[in-house]
């Protein structure tokens, strides 16, 4: 069964870096992923597809501090010089044949 | 880059049929890169696909609402819908419509959301 595994929760001081992880299920450690941000009181917005050599492409006028990376079955979302607009949540996504999955979500605070 | 905007009713009663519809504008529905899907997130909960619609025609649905769960294309309106039949409580969420590129012939990556539009079940 396809499913993705995120921490609830995450912090990190202002003008810090966090990586944030998002674990693929046994079996399916070469899919594909997106990240997606949601600001509070806001929609999600894309910012990257991450596929499982690390490469991605990233939404239209995502800053260059955000990053994605892989190791094995699980993508990485890293956020560099963390301003307070990055308190947000954070999903991944992925698909298989005809059926996309989300994780939990993993709420950011930027202390 | 494309923008997408959800329509309709805010109430919905219970046992009846939710209705929404998705309409594309800056690009075209019927470019062979992209599906076009449905998205729910509950109040305080996390984000759930509901399914998801090839500008053909060909559909795919989450599991467990299929049995309640229609969405079609209007290509010459550059609109998608859904209906969601016998609806409860359970129902009630904001209802986010998204393009997703094309993965092998199946959706994909999300890459454009609409803003979403708050849908409550309640008699």
């Amino acid at each position: 069964q396809l499913v993705l595994t995120q921490s609830p929760s995450a912090s990190a001081s202002l003008g810090a870096s966090v990586k944030l992880t998002c674990t693929l299920s046994s079996g399916h450690s070469s899919y594909a992923i997106a990240w997606h941000q949601q600001q509070p009181e806001k929609g999600p917005r894309y910012l990257m597809k991450l596929n499982s050599d690390g490469s991605h492409r990233k939404g239209d006028g995502i800053p260059d501090r955000f990053s994605g990376s892989s190791s094995g079955a699980e993508r990485y979302l890293t956020i560099s010089s963390l301003q307070s607009e990055d308190e947000a949540d954070y999903y991944c996504q992925t698909w298989g044949t005809g059926i996309e999955v989300f994780g939990g979500g993993t709420k950011l605070t930027v202390l | 880059q494309p923008q997408l905007q959800e329509s309709g009713p805010g109430l919905v009663k219970p046992s009846e049929t939710l209705s929404l519809t998705c309409t594309v504008s800056g690009g075209s529905i019927s470019s062979s890169s992209y599906w076009w899907g449905w998205i729910r997130q509950p109040p305080g909960k996390g984000l759930e696909w509901i399914g998801s619609i090839y500008y053909s025609g060909s559909t795919y649905y989450t599991p467990s609402l299929k049995s309640r769960v229609s969405i079609s294309v209007d290509t010459s309106k550059k609109q998608f819908s859904l209906k969601l039949s016998s609806v409860t409580a359970a129902d009630t969420a904001v209802y986010y419509c998204a393009r997703e590129d094309d993965s092998s012939g199946h959706p994909g990556a999300i890459d454009y959301w609409g803003q979403g539009t708050l849908v409550t079940v309640s008699s």
